[in-house]
């Protein structure tokens, strides 16, 4: 089973500002890494993911994957008080779909 | 596309009752997820579905949990006699395909209350 560690725990960031969120998994083979957005009360939804070593940007987020070092991060570029939520990364192991989720990063965005 | 459905929103049980809780998945995906989300545990893997047929439950615990798909519209998930740390948010998600790198699509979830 994929050990997914997420810091920090809870960011705090000014509206307009850059929102930075790290993301360590445990086996260098892992397949897929994805970050969802969970608001209270609501199913996590997917907002992006990575498979290969490098960069990836999609609008306001950009997703760098290194796995040498087994690391991920998702920034955010002009945060918005909307964005505010908790940032789940997941990893996925094997060719099969199963997803293992960090314990997430609460992002609040102060306007 | 209404998503997948998840029902109740909520349940409250007593201790030692059953709870079953169901999942609609979106028309159309071959694979059904089940997780549990707890702030203690965080979200948990329990089991998964393709084509309905059970394909990995390392996640559930062995006794008193039970998952089926009896057709390609519904799943459930069955909690025997319930107890207080079985109190958390249960979360399905389907997805297109199984193969690796599929987007999940999550339901609301349901609050399982045991008191």
């Amino acid at each position: 089973q994929e050990k997914v560690q997420q810091s920090p725990e809870s960011l705090i960031v000014p509206e307009g500002a850059m929102s930075s969120l790290n993301c360590t998994f445990s086996n260098s083979a892992s397949q897929s890494i994805w970050w969802y957005q969970q608001h209270p009360g609501k199913g996590p939804e997917a907002l992006i993911s990575i498979f290969s070593n490098g960069n990836k940007k999609e609008g306001r987020l950009t997703v760098y994957l290194n796995r040498a070092s087994l690391h991920v991060s998702l920034h955010i570029r002009d945060s918005q008080p909307s964005d505010s939520a908790v940032y789940l990364c997941a990893v996925s192991m094997s060719n099969y779909n199963v997803l293992y989720f960090g314990s997430g990063t609460k992002l609040t965005v102060e306007p | 596309n209404a998503g997948v459905i998840q029902t109740p929103r909520h349940k409250v049980t007593g201790k030692g009752q059953e709870a079953t809780l169901w999942c609609e998945p979106i028309s159309g995906h071959s694979a059904v997820f089940w997780y549990r989300q707890t702030i203690v545990q965080g979200l948990e893997f329990l089991t998964y579905f393709r084509n309905q047929a059970p394909i990995d439950d390392s996640g559930m615990p062995k006794e008193r949990f039970s998952a089926q798909m009896p057709n390609q519209s519904h799943s459930t998930l069955k909690i025997q006699s319930t107890q207080p740390q079985d109190s958390a948010v249960y979360l399905c998600a389907s997805s297109l395909e199984d193969r690796g790198g599929e987007r999940l699509f999550f339901g609301h979830g349901t609050k399982l209350s045991v008191l």
